[in-house]
């Protein structure tokens, strides 16, 4: 199983600039989320998806758009890039979410100039 | 939002020694969970706790969940090289959203040979 897959690895964006990134799992899971990591700031959650057609506002939403049309896809959509959204991305699901065991995938850095 | 803080932020030890790591909050959690996290991967979950005063072990590894459900702690024996990386906290809100985690910031271990 690939489990958890986001793509792309790295990414560099000038300001005002929108992108995708993408996130997908192959284990069937309802819950899928996306956290931010920053330097001393520790993983803040920014959207999460109880299952499909179901999304919502996690700690930091701002500037982050989701959609969740499949199961098996949550892309994470920055409408006008800005350098306060440079961090580590990851992307992560499990089957119902609460205390389920996380499966978290191995993170976008993206830079924002 | 439910806080949870973590100490020691940094813990720089010699092969063999003991270590204890800390996860507090003042508020209460339905479960707690462990990762660790290596340079340039998503975090791995370690071990989750449900009950107070439960404590769970994996190898030299032990965990222990607060009798009132609001701190936690990891104890590592012997410690060894293999155990560096970033061991993250993660707290299930017991109020409001089951859906959600919340992450302490981390504490960044470096077991050197």
């Amino acid at each position: 199983n690939a489990g958890v897959t986001q793509t792309p690895k790295f990414q560099v964006l000038k300001t005002g600039q929108s992108m995708t990134l993408q996130c997908a799992q192959d284990m069937n899971h309802e819950y899928m989320s996306w956290y931010r990591q920053d330097p001393g700031m520790g993983l803040r959650l920014i959207h999460y998806s109880v299952g499909a057609g179901i999304t919502d506002q996690g700690e930091v939403p701002n500037g982050y758009n989701v959609s969740r049309s499949t199961t098996e896809d949550f892309p994470l959509r920055l409408l006008s890039a800005a350098p306060s959204q440079t961090s580590v991305y990851f992307c992560a699901s499990s089957y119902s979410g609460g205390s389920e065991k996380l499966f978290f995938g191995s993170g976008t850095q993206l830079s924002v100039l | 939002t439910q806080l949870l803080e973590q100490s020691p932020q940094f813990l720089s030890i010699q092969e063999g020694e003991n270590l204890t790591v800390y996860c507090n909050s003042s508020s209460v959690f339905s479960s707690l969970q462990w990762y660790r996290q290596e340079p340039g991967e998503g975090p791995v979950l370690l071990v989750t706790v449900v009950t107070g005063g439960e404590v769970k072990k994996l190898k030299r590894l032990t965990f222990q969940f607060g009798d009132a459900r609001k701190d936690s702690s990891l104890h590592i024996t012997a410690a060894q090289p293999g155990d560096t990386g970033l061991y993250l906290c993660a707290g299930q809100n017991s109020g409001g959203s089951n859906y959600k985690l919340t992450f302490g910031k981390g504490t960044l271990l470096t077991v050197n040979p």
